[in-house]
């Protein structure tokens, strides 16, 4: 199937600094990748959608100052949690479709812990 | 609205019993769905998918129930197995509605030996 790679897979960060996590389509182009949080036990939330050549699309309550998204080329979205605090410690994770109504294939996930 | 991520309900099964997984979901224009199995510390991976033009679909061991009427989806894992320990997700799509999918609460499957 296809391939959704996610760098980093751990991260750990100090407080106030930035941190940005990448995710790559290794097989096939997405015009569209979103992007999840999950916290431990919990079920993904969809954090924002990313669309390529165009400004994301964020989600209720997710502020977009902090959490930037650059989706440049048809492969790779980055998520850039910004001035990180330790409530922003979670585990990250992107996906991806070939197409409309497909599955979609998701990253390794990353999980950031900011101390 | 967005399906909210509720504290992980557990079902325990003796190795080689059959288990059955449930979820509801949340909207009734939702046409494709798929069951994620997700492992410690990594991302969700895909078991099994299923449209709404079917009502049931099998793969290796698994199986898909599909119920409309009541908005209701099922996983059946046959002949579990310590390697399907982990958390299973069912997620909903709606036609149109690009490529994001609504993801339930999930479910920690733990197998006993």
């Amino acid at each position: 199937g296809a391939v959704v790679s996610q760098h980093p897979s751990r991260v750990i960060c100090k407080s106030g600094t930035s941190v940005k996590i990448e995710c790559r389509s290794l097989d096939f182009q997405a015009t569209t990748m979103f992007w999840y949080r999950q916290f431990p036990k919990q079920s993904l939330m969809l954090m924002a959608t990313s669309n390529e050549g165009s400004k994301a699309t964020y989600e209720q309550g997710v502020e977009k100052d902090k959490f930037l998204i650059n989706h440049a080329s048809l492969t790779l979205s980055t998520l850039t949690v910004t001035s990180a605090h330790p409530e922003d410690s979670s585990f990250y994770i992107c996906s991806a479709s070939p197409g409309k109504n497909t599955e979609a294939f998701f990253g390794q996930g990353t999980r950031l812990t900011v101390v | 609205g967005e399906s909210v991520g509720l504290h992980l309900p557990t079902l325990s099964v003796q190795e080689g019993d059959n288990s059955i997984i449930n979820c509801a979901y949340s909207n009734s224009a939702s046409d494709y769905f798929i069951w994620y199995k997700q492992e410690s510390g990594k991302g969700p991976q895909f078991i099994i998918d299923i449209r709404s033009n079917m009502d049931k679909r099998q793969g290796q061991r698994v199986t898909v129930l599909l119920n409309k009427t009541v908005k209701h989806l099922s996983l059946q894992i046959a002949a579990t197995q310590p390697g399907d320990s982990a958390v299973y997700f069912c997620a909903e799509n709606k036609r149109d509605y690009g490529q994001n999918f609504v993801f339930g609460p999930g479910t920690r499957l733990s197998v006993l030996p």
